[in-house]
């Protein structure tokens, strides 16, 4: 079980938009430790989406977002397309990955 | 353009060892602290070890300490990881990282490891 807690999954319909939380401890992200989201496709490696929060590598779309507060973080993803259908982490404190939420495009 | 290429894996029997390697090219190796992570069939990401960019630091998570060290070649622009005692549970594909800021922007394609009597 990770210190970093995710749902197992959500789903959502194409064009919506769904948020995944990442809810972590004193230990982590409520230390100030910053969060961090990959897109993982089966047969592929991790992609990174958000870095320290909120911010975008070059090449993500804007409709991926994240946020932080307290001992929590959440992930937002707008205008949903199939293409979206993956496994999502999140990643603080000491080299520290939640467990992964299953995104399912309905 | 960065790249991280594993070797290949394998099967091997449960307490015997196995070396991957992962070659680095397109940034200055020597300059970075390097990852192993790992995701074993049906589960998340696990974190596995680090190695600072000297070689100096090295940490590992709990499940490996004592049975697994990660070295690195600065000259070669290579990353190790020697597994030893190798247990059913260490099954998992290997992803080497370079690591920067806490982040992972670029990954290894990863290599399957089959621990299997």
């Amino acid at each position: 079980q990770s210190v970093l807690t995710q749902p197992p999954s959500v789903s959502g319909a194409p064009g919506q938009r769904v948020t995944i939380s990442c809810s972590g401890s004193s230990s982590n992200i409520g230390a100030g430790y910053d969060v961090h989201w990959y897109q993982h496709l089966p047969g592929t490696a991790p992609k990174l989406l958000i870095y320290d929060n909120t911010k975008r590598p070059s090449g993500v779309p804007d409709r991926f977002s994240g946020s932080k507060s307290g001992t929590s973080a959440s992930l937002a993803i707008t205008g949903l397309r199939a293409e979206d259908e993956a496994d999502y982490y999140c990643q603080s404190g000491s080299w520290v990955f939640g467990g992964g939420t299953k995104l399912t495009v309905l | 353009q960065v790249q991280l290429v594993e070797s290949e894996g394998g099967v091997v029997q449960p307490g015997r060892s196995l070396r991957l390697s992962c070659a680095a090219s397109g940034f200055s190796f020597s300059s970075y602290g390097m990852h192993w992570i790992r995701q074993a069939p049906g589960k998340g990401l696990e974190w596995v070890a680090v190695i600072s960019n000297d070689g100096s630091k090295k940490y590992y998570v709990d499940s490996v300490k004592g049975r697994f060290t990660i070295s690195r070649d600065n000259p070669k622009n290579t990353l190790y990881l020697q597994m030893n005692s190798l247990r059913v549970e260490d099954t998992a594909v290997y992803y080497c990282a370079k690591g920067e800021g806490g982040h992972y922007l670029y990954w290894g394609q990863g290599t399957l490891v089959t621990v299997s009597s």
